[in-house]
C-alpha cells in the first residue's frame, strides 16, 4: 500500500519569505501522480500544484514549485514571497496513474504566516 | 454549476442514531468520492463511485455505513447506529480528467 509522510506538524514564515514543505512516499509503483492541497480554515480542499511522475520537469504554478525527487521518492512544496493569505493546512496526496482512483493524503502541515 | 456541494454542512447528533449526508458533484464529473478526515488528519478515502456504480470501499467503511449514488448524479453517505468514533468531517470529491474538487464538507458531531 502506498502511504505519504509530512514529518513537519506545524511551519511559520515571514510575510514576503520563501518556506519549504516536505513530504515523503512510498510506492512500488513507476508512474503517478503527486498533488499539494491547501485546506484553509473552515473552507474548502483546492488543489495547489500537481506534478506527474514520469516528467522529470518540477511543476511550477505563479509563487508555487516543487522539488521532485523521484529516486528518493521526496515531493516537497516551496512558497516565494509567502502571504497572509497562504497560511493555512497544507497536504500532500498520491494518486496511482494505473487504475488510481484514490488520493492517498499525508498528515498535513500547519503553515502560519507571520506579518 | 459552481462546484461540489454538501449539506448539512453540521450535524450534531446523539448516539445511535442514524444520519444521512448528501454530495452533488460538478455535473460534468462522472467520478464521486467520500473520505473522512479527524480534526488534525489527512482526509482517510471510504468509498468511489463511477457513474452509478460503487467500485471501491475502504475497509474504514464498516456494515453500519451505506453510500449510494442513484442514476450517477448526487451521492448519499448514511451511517447508522452513531458512534462517538464517528465524529470527524465527511468530505465528498468529484473528479474530471484534471483533478479532483472538493466540497466544504459536513462535520458531524456524536453526542
Amino acid at each position: 500500500a502506498q502511504t505519504v509522510t509530512q514529518s513537519q506538524p506545524e511551519m511559520s514564515v515571514q510575510e514576503a519569505e520563501t518556506v519549504t514543505l516536505s513530504c515523503t512516499y512510498d510506492t512500488s509503483e513507476s508512474d503517478y501522480y503527486l498533488f499539494w492541497y491547501k485546506q484553509p480554515p473552515s473552507r474548502q480542499m483546492i488543489l495547489v500544484i500537481r506534478q506527474e511522475a514520469y516528467k522529470q520537469q518540477n511543476a511550477t504554478e505563479n509563487r508555487f514549485s516543487v522539488n521532485f525527487q523521484k529516486a528518493a521518492k521526496s515531493f516537497s512544496l516551496k512558497i516565494s514571497d509567502s502571504q497572509l493569505g497562504d497560511a493555512a493546512m497544507y497536504f500532500c496526496a498520491y494518486r496511482r496513474k494505473e487504475y488510481g482512483n484514490k488520493l492517498v493524503f499525508g498528515a498535513g502541515t500547519i503553515l502560519r504566516v507571520k506579518s | 454549476d459552481t462546484g461540489v456541494s454538501q449539506n448539512p454542512r453540521h450535524k450534531i447528533t446523539k448516539r445511535g442514531q442514524n444520519v444521512t449526508f448528501r454530495c452533488d458533484p460538478i455535473s460534468e464529473h462522472n467520478r464521486l468520492y467520500w473520505y473522512r478526515q479527524t480534526l488534525g488528519q489527512g482526509p482517510e478515502f471510504l468509498t468511489y463511485f463511477q457513474n452509478e456504480a460503487q467500485l471501491e470501499k475502504s475497509r474504514l467503511l464498516s456494515d453500519r455505513f451505506s453510500a449510494e449514488r442513484p442514476k450517477g448524479s448526487f451521492s448519499t453517505l448514511e451511517i447508522q447506529r452513531t458512534e462517538q468514533g464517528d465524529s470527524a468531517m465527511y468530505l465528498c470529491a468529484s473528479r474530471d480528467n484534471y483533478g479532483y474538487t472538493f466540497g466544504s464538507g459536513t462535520r458531524l458531531t456524536v453526542v
